[in-house]
């Protein structure tokens, strides 16, 4: 079967460094996504990662690990408008994203 | 500004009556997607098109349908539509249907079946 999952809640401090895990099983596997989604907004895109290791872009990196089957998404010097939900999804051998419930990041001053 | 236009923003239905979810894109993706968002859930996909003139089912298709008659548009329809569709409705587009490029999403309809 195929299953993702990801903690439903974090909390961080503004301009600290928060690291969102994702772990997900899969026969078939075309890569994994991060996507940032605002209360009551659409979700929008972050990263993609297919080959293991460190995908950096600005303040966000994340990392695949294909043989654990498992995802981070790095948040650094964290603003108060990060505070969002984060979603991970993963393609699978159909080519469709199969996405976790989310992780709903919160910043404190 | 390019990107997916969706309409209504938010609708109150009855139970029983038909509604037409739009979704329209200018990027000139091949591939669109139809997803229902519920609280606690992630994303689930009803309905897919990899390109015009195609159409397939997602995890939830039952109890909705949907067309591709051109690049742009992708329509999803409720036939009759029943509490359990209360739900967060997001369209997406994606260049290709390879499963290697972001969907970008609208911002989606927000329905209340009563």
């Amino acid at each position: 079967g195929q299953n993702i999952d990801q903690p439903t809640e974090m909390t961080a401090t503004e301009g600290a460094i928060v690291q969102i895990n994702c772990t997900y099983q899969t026969s078939g596997f075309n890569g994994l996504f991060w996507y940032q989604q605002h209360a009551g907004e659409a979700p929008t895109f972050l990263s993609y990662n297919v080959l293991d290791g460190l995908e950096e872009k600005g303040r966000f990196s994340s990392f695949l690990s294909r043989s654990k089957g498992y995802s981070y998404l790095l948040l650094k010097e964290l603003p108060m408008k990060d505070s969002a939900s984060y979603l991970c999804a993963f393609s699978d051998s159909n080519y469709q994203l199969i996405w976790g419930a989310g992780t709903k990041l919160i910043i404190k001053p | 500004i390019a990107g997916i236009t969706q309409a209504p923003t938010s609708q109150i239905l009855a139970a029983g009556r038909r509604m037409t979810l739009r979704c329209t894109q200018d990027m000139r993706h091949n591939a669109m997607y139809w997803y229902r968002q519920d609280l606690g859930l992630g994303l689930r996909l009803i309905h897919y098109s990899n390109t015009a003139g195609t159409t397939g089912k997602g995890e939830v298709p039952d109890g909705y349908s949907v067309s591709r008659a051109n690049t742009d548009d992708f329509p999803l329809t409720l036939a009759s539509a029943v509490p359990s569709q209360t739900s967060v409705y997001f369209c997406a587009s994606s260049d290709s249907a390879e499963g290697n490029q972001p969907q970008h999403f609208g911002d989606g309809t927000r329905l209340s079946i009563l």
